[in-house]
C-alpha cells in the first residue's frame, strides 16, 4: 500500500530556534501533500495544502512566514517551524495526496511530536 | 463552511461488545464521507469510506451508511475485540478534496 514517512518522529528545540519536519511518499509520487496540527484530545486542523513545484496554500490563521512549506519534488515535502516558542508545541501530521480508482485518497504519515522549551 | 461532529469519548467496552460511534455532518454539495483510525503510536488509516448517499462503507467487522437525510455517518461493529482499541475519525470531504476532521473519539476495549 501507499506509505508516508515523516522524519524525525519526535524533536525537542529550545525557543527561538528553527525544526525542519520532512515528509515522503515512499512508494508513489504525490502532487498534493496536505500539513495538520493535531492539539491533544483535539481533532486534526488543516494547516496547508502543498503542490509540488508551486506555492503552499495556507488555511486561515495559519502564519505563512512561521510554518514554511517547500514541496520540492514529487515525493518529499518539508515544513519548517520558524523561531519556534511553546505554543507551537504539537504533533504535526502530513498526508499525501494520489488519485486512484476510487477517486482521490489521503494517505497520513505517523506524525511529528515537536516539544519547544 | 464543512464541518463534522462526532461523539465525545472516551469509550471503554468490553469484548465483543456493539460499538456505535454518532457522527453528523454539515457541508454543502455532495461530500464525500470517512472514517479514520489512528492506533497507539501510528499515523490516521483510512478505514472506510462512502462518496453518495445510501452508500455503505465497510471495512474490518466497521460498517457506516452514508444518510444524506439525516446528514450521519455513524460508524457500528457488531462485536469489538482489544485491537480496536484505536482514536476513529469521522470526516468529510468536498470537491476541493480538503478533509474536515471531527474531534476524534478514543475506544478501549477491555478483555
Amino acid at each position: 500500500g501507499a506509505v508516508v514517512s515523516q522524519h524525525p518522529s519526535r524533536v525537542i528545540c529550545k525557543s527561538g530556534t528553527s525544526v525542519k519536519i520532512e515528509c515522503r511518499s515512499l512508494d508513489f509520487q504525490a502532487t498534493t501533500m496536505f500539513w495538520y496540527r493535531q492539539f491533544p484530545k483535539k481533532s486534526l486542523m488543516l494547516m496547508a495544502t502543498s503542490n509540488e513545484g508551486s506555492k503552499a496554500t495556507y488555511e486561515q490563521g495559519v502564519e505563512k512566514d512561521k510554518f514554511l512549506i517547500n514541496h520540492a519534488s514529487l515525493t518529499l515535502s518539508t515544513l519548517t517551524v520558524t523561531s519556534a516558542h511553546p505554543e507551537d508545541s504539537s504533533f504535526y501530521i502530513c498526508s499525501a495526496s494520489i488519485l486512484s480508482g476510487r477517486g482521490y485518497e489521503q494517505y497520513f504519515g505517523p506524525g511529528t511530536r515537536l516539544t519547544v522549551t | 463552511g464543512n464541518s463534522v461532529t462526532q461523539m465525545e469519548g472516551p469509550v471503554t467496552l468490553s469484548e465483543e461488545a456493539f460499538l456505535t460511534i454518532n457522527c453528523t455532518y454539515t457541508a454543502t454539495g455532495y461530500p464525500s464521507l470517512f472514517w479514520y483510525v489512528q492506533y497507539p503510536g501510528e499515523g490516521l488509516q483510512l478505514l472506510l469510506k462512502a462518496t453518495k448517499a445510501d452508500d455503505k462503507g465497510s471495512n474490518k467487522g466497521f460498517e457506516a451508511t452514508y444518510r444524506k437525510e439525516t446528514t450521519s455517518f455513524h460508524l457500528e461493529k457488531g462485536s469489538v475485540q482489544v485491537s480496536d482499541s484505536a482514536v476513529y475519525f469521522c470526516a468529510l470531504s468536498g470537491g476541493d478534496y480538503k478533509l474536515s476532521f471531527g474531534a476524534g473519539t478514543t475506544v478501549t476495549v477491555r478483555a
